[in-house]
């Protein structure tokens, strides 16, 4: 079992701020990284697939960068809104996909 | 929107009972995955299958079975439910050549 690390576990942010988190992954014999939001009640969703070092991805509020050699990818979500209030779950792909614990991630209005 | 859908949602049940967990996709993937994950933790792979009549143990050991009788169709199945089976499972699918997985919603078991 791979080992990916998510940090913090949890993060409370007051509606407007803006945050980040990280995902830390083996560096060696990288094929793809992905990112899902997670809501209650709902399925995990898929945010981004990176593949290449310095990728950056954006959807939305929400925007993710990747350092394949450090072995690290940032989630950052700008002026935070209610609705992104879910666990994001990030997942090192290697022919499967191995998750990290997530980050949960509350915010207040 | 992905079609994927898993039932029951919640089930609760005695110690030594045969459950059977639903996984059905209507969108013709290939290849279909079951997790589980308990509470703050990761999701672990238990089980996923590359199509028809393919089976395959995933990372974490699991006492549970699976089938793939039919590409849209992955039921997990445990034969005698005990208490540390007590954990959220989560089913996915992804197409042939793709890497993302569309999940479904999961289903709580507890068993007392």
């Amino acid at each position: 079992i791979l080992n990916v690390e998510q940090s913090p576990q949890s993060l409370h942010v007051q509606e407007g701020d803006s945050t980040n988190f990280t995902c830390s992954f083996p560096s060696s014999n990288f094929y793809a990284l992905h990112w899902y939001r997670w809501e209650t009640a709902k399925s995990p969703e898929a945010l981004f697939v990176m593949t290449l070092n310095g990728d950056e991805k954006k959807k939305g509020r929400i925007s993710a960068t990747l350092n394949t050699k450090e072995g690290y990818s940032y989630l950052y979500i700008k002026g935070s809104q209610p609705e992104d209030s879910a666990t994001y779950l990030c997942a090192f792909y290697d022919y499967k996909l191995s998750f990290g614990a997530g980050t949960t991630v509350t915010v207040r209005a | 929107e992905a079609d994927i859908y898993q039932t029951p949602r919640y089930l609760v049940i005695g110690t030594g009972k045969k459950i059977t967990l639903e996984c059905s996709q209507t969108m013709g993937h290939d290849k279909m995955y079951w997790y589980q994950q308990d509470p703050g933790m990761e999701l672990h792979l238990i089980h996923y299958s590359y199509g028809v009549n393919s089976t395959e143990k995933g990372d974490l050991s699991s006492e549970s079975t699976v089938s793939r009788i039919r590409t849209e169709h992955f039921p997990l199945t445990l034969e005698s439910a005990r208490p540390s089976h007590t954990s959220q499972y989560l089913c996915a699918s992804s197409p042939q050549g793709a890497d993302t997985q569309y999940f479904g919603p999961g289903t709580r078991l507890t068993v007392l």
